[in-house]
């Protein structure tokens, strides 16, 4: 079975920090382009980061970049997210996600769809 | 900077079909991928690329795009569909996704 288990997430106070782990299982977690979406209570879907496909880069929203550090360890199937110097707007549940590819072996392609998601883990900043 | 803009709120009755929409703020041409969200669970995503369903995806949900429009049908909404949907897509540079902001669909 396919899945992304998160984890990490907790109450934590303006200024501190916070590292969220993903684990991946099911899959070849070191073929996928991997992200990290968050989701304020109430609100929609926030793209935080992610591996780009097709430059091969790490790319961060703007609203986090300069605090946030995306990271995988293959070997272990992970995706983390380090977080400092964390804000009030930064409260919510943190999503880890795969990255869709289509197509046949050696000609894929990606359409920046994430069909695979864990179940997040909440974040709470807070004093 | 980049924004995909869905409308809030849209109403269906059972059976008949629905569009959503998500406007990008340029001219050109895109397709976007639309996810479900019911609530206490994670988006599943329901279309992907110009017209294309993941697998276990009912064909009554399609997609389409015209301009800087993209749009999500549902042909015989079910109540089963009651959901948040999100289109997504990347930015203009190429180094962000984008998602719009929800539209939330009752089904009646």
């Amino acid at each position: 079975e396919v899945q992304l288990v998160e984890s990490g997430g907790g109450l934590v106070q303006p200024g501190r920090s916070l590292r969220l782990s993903c684990v991946a299982s099911g899959f070849p977690f070191d073929h996928y382009a991997m992200h990290w979406v968050r989701q304020a209570p109430g609100k929609g879907l926030e793209w935080v980061s992610g591996f780009n496909w097709n430059s091969g880069s790490i790319d961060y929203a703007d609203s986090v970049k300069g605090r946030f550090t995306i990271s995988r360890d293959n070997d272990k199937n992970s995706l983390y997210l380090q977080m400092n110097s964390l804000r009030a707007e930064d409260t919510a549940l943190y999503y880890c996600a795969k990255e869709f590819l289509s197509g046949p072996a050696g000609h894929l392609v990606t359409h920046d769809a994430l069909d695979v998601w864990g179940q997040g883990t909440m974040v709470t900043v807070s004093s | 900077s980049s924004e995909l803009t869905q409308d809030p709120a849209v109403s269906v009755a059972l059976g008949q079909t629905v569009r959503i929409t998500c406007q990008r703020d340029s001219l050109r041409n895109y397709y976007a991928n639309w996810y479900q969200q019911k609530p206490g669970q994670a988006p599943v995503l329901v279309l992907y690329g110009e017209n294309n369903r993941p697998s276990g995806i009912p064909d009554r949900f399609s997609g389409s795009s015209s301009g800087n429009t993209a749009s999500l049908t549902i042909t015989g909404a079910q109540a089963e569909d009651e959901a948040d949907y999100y289109c997504n897509t990347r930015d203009i540079s190429g180094n962000h996704l984008l998602f719009g902001g929800g539209t939330k669909l009752t089904v009646l």
